[in-house]
């Protein structure tokens, strides 16, 4: 089947110590997004690509960083992670049709990242 | 995008039609209505979107007022398993920049 991969399910790494996330997908997509979930909130938007065009949140942290070597993956790069940045990392991809439209997300399982 | 209001929790019984309102009264003419949801330690799933029609699909229907300010997702018959956090978004469809805001959305709790 067709899915939105993220690898590893869950992540710990020390404060300080940078960490990689990655997301993989099989639906040949060329949007791909990472949000950012913390415990009983709503995902939030950290940036996106469109083809190889980074598009990032106004209010990203530079702390955030993120590659996308070709179209089917994805990582999201922690410089270095705080005990803030302790949550659950989202990958999402969606097609943008040539018209312009894009359809619907579809989102990974997530990577839950703990900042010891 | 427009910003959705939603209750933050309703309980429904097993078997019974689950109906999850939405308020979106600054929505423009462009801008479609989607549902996600998201089961607890999963990704958001994807359920069903419209602009000003009515829609049906395997999962669940959508019920969207005539002048578009509110819409209603209806899981028909609702099991253990619709057990999640439902999100309402308002969104354009057109082209260049754009993004899925998810608010805090409903979590709905489905009882045996």
């Amino acid at each position: 089947d067709a899915m939105v991969i993220q690898n590893p399910r869950y992540q710990v790494t020390q404060f300080g110590k940078p960490v990689t996330l990655s997301c993989s997908q099989t639906l040949n997509h060329n949007v791909m997004y990472w949000y950012q979930q913390k415990s009983s909130q709503a995902p939030k938007l950290l940036f996106h690509y469109y083809d190889k065009d980074f598009n990032n949140e106004a209010d990203t942290p530079d702390n955030f960083q993120s590659r996308r070597p070709n179209t089917s993956f994805c990582f999201l790069d922690i410089r270095s992670p705080g005990l803030g940045d302790a949550a659950m990392y989202l990958c999402a991809t969606s097609r943008e049709l040539p018209s312009g439209r894009r359809n619907e997300q579809f989102f990974g399982p997530g990577t839950r990242l703990t900042v010891l | 995008d427009a910003k959705t209001t939603q209750p933050p929790s309703m309980d429904c019984a097993e078997g019974r039609a689950a109906n999850l309102p939405c308020n979106h009264s600054t929505i423009s003419g462009n801008e479609y209505v989607y549902w996600y949801r998201q089961i607890h330690s999963q990704g958001p799933q994807y359920i069903i979107h419209g602009l000003k029609n009515n829609e049906t699909n395997e999962m669940a229907s959508l019920i969207i007022t005539e002048d578009r300010k509110s819409s209603t997702l209806i899981l028909p018959h609702a099991t253990l398993r619709d057990t999640a956090v439902y999100y309402c978004i308002v969104r354009g469809l057109s082209g260049g920049y754009q993004k899925v805001t998810f608010g805090i959305g409903t979590k709905l709790q489905v009882i045996p």
